[in-house]
């Protein structure tokens, strides 16, 4: 099992740019979710997904867009990357014992 | 949403038990108590949670107050691998999700 998979690790985007960044999952998880991390701060819940075809806020949704593409594929999309979202992005899946990738650093410029 | 308090930063001694603190004095009947631990430049990684009984699992032990309003994280025997930032965090389900709050934790130093 490769558990929990994040691309890109690293990415650098200019201010007003787009990205995506992809989460899959081999665990058979219903639920989903991404979370932001700033430098010396706890994760924080931008959006999550409960299960195939649903997906709902969390705490600091706003310049964000989710996916649930299948059961497995959760992308989180910035339709215009703003200096304020520099921080790291970290996907997990399923419930009380939530399993987390490994991380993408975003540099917005 | 119910918040949690930990001391910012814990030192330890390799192979001593490490007791890590957490209070939660506005917690749910309903929440559950939550630790994950943060290596360096890692995601964060599950430990254990509980209810209202103590939990045991390999890893660690969690003491949960009568009252609910405080919990400890303990480590048996602390190695150097141990040395990470661990959050006490209250979940509560929705629509089939756990929404954790994550604070700042506790960072953990391990000395040799």
């Amino acid at each position: 099992n490769a558990g929990v998979t994040q691309t890109p690790k690293f990415q650098v985007l200019k201010t007003g740019q787009s990205m995506t960044l992809q989460c899959a999952q081999d665990m058979n998880h219903n639920s989903m979710y991404w979370y932001r991390q700033d430098p010396g701060m706890g994760l924080r819940l931008i959006y999550y997904s409960a299960s195939e075809g649903t997906t709902d806020k969390g705490e600091v949704p706003n310049g964000y867009n989710v996916s649930r593409l299948n059961k497995r594929e959760f992308s989180l999309r910035l339709e215009s990357a703003a200096p304020s979202q520099t921080s790291v992005y970290f996907c997990a899946s399923n419930g009380y014992e939530q399993y987390f990738g490994p991380g993408t650093r975003l540099t917005v410029t | 949403d119910a918040k949690t308090t930990q001391p910012n930063s814990m030192e330890s001694n390799e192979e001593e038990p490490v007791h890590l603190p957490c209070n939660h004095s506005t917690i749910s009947g309903t929440d559950y108590i939550h630790w994950y631990r943060q290596l360096p430049s890692q995601g964060p990684e599950y430990v254990i949670h509980g209810l209202t009984s103590n939990v045991n699992n390999r890893m660690a032990s969690l003491a949960i107050a009568e009252d609910r309003k405080s919990s400890t994280l303990i480590l048996h025997r602390a190695t150097l691998r141990d040395a990470a930032v661990y959050y006490c965090i209250l979940s509560y389900s929705g629509a089939g999700s756990y929404q954790l709050t994550f604070g700042k934790g506790t960072k953990l130093s391990v000395i040799p």
